[in-house]
């Protein structure tokens, strides 16, 4: 299989706090993007970072890429019970095929 | 914008029978995509389009076709489904300018159950 691997699989904290999720994936990129997924929904884009970019924040979302390890991690701040969802990362190599991760499920408990 | 749209929201087959699940977008995207999603395997790439009259296999095509006479459309079909493909698909598109584009929209996702 292609997939990316994230972790931790799933994460549970309390209203607040941080919480931190890594994504690491195989190939050579172009970029790498995060998406929400609430419960039964579809994907919502949060943020993407480009190979060339070491971070990213977009209001409580922190992203950063080290491609010579091959990994990203996202952080939220103050997280709040609305943040629950299972995140996703999704790695572009230019070729049209978008490489998603398994997913890491957060539970932000209020 | 309505933006992507997916029908139906839920269906159950029967094994051996056949099916198309319909995706459309207003965007005037030229890339649309369908993804499958099983528990704990994240969004699997089955079949992609960069616009009308072309499309090409992504990571899991078998037993799975498509086709694009118009940007707006990208339907899905099953040809003879199997339990092996229950799962929800999500089609997704962006615009195939990808210089600093490259966010991808999805549609709310289609269940399907094969019994």
């Amino acid at each position: 299989s292609q997939q990316g691997e994230e972790d931790p699989q799933a994460l549970s904290i309390q209203e607040g706090e941080n919480a931190t999720m890594n994504c690491s994936y195989k190939t050579s990129i172009n970029n790498l993007q995060w998406y929400r997924q609430n419960s039964g929904r579809g994907l919502v884009h949060l943020i993407l970072i480009r190979s060339n970019e070491r971070e990213k924040h977009s209001g409580r979302l922190r992203v950063t890429l080290d491609t010579s390890k091959k990994s990203s991690s996202l952080l939220i701040t103050a997280s709040r019970a609305a943040d629950t969802a299972s995140y996703f990362c999704a790695t572009d190599a230019g070729t049209y095929k978008y490489i998603f991760g398994t997913g890491t499920r957060l539970k932000v408990l209020a | 914008n309505a933006g992507v749209t997916q029908t139906p929201k839920f269906q159950v087959l029967k094994t051996g029978q056949s099916m198309t699940l319909q995706c459309a977008q207003d965007m005037n995207h030229e890339y649309m995509s369908w993804y499958r999603q099983d528990p704990g395997m994240g969004l699997r790439l089955i079949h992609y389009s960069v616009g009308a009259g072309i499309t090409d296999q992504g990571e899991v095509p078998n037993g799975y076709n498509v086709s694009r006479s118009t940007t707006e459309d990208f339907p899905l079909r099953l040809l003879s489904a199997a339990p092996s493909q229950t799962s929800v698909y999500f089609c997704a598109s962006r615009p195939r300018r990808a210089a600093f584009q490259e966010t991808q929209y999805f549609g709310p996702g289609t269940r399907l159950l094969v019994l």
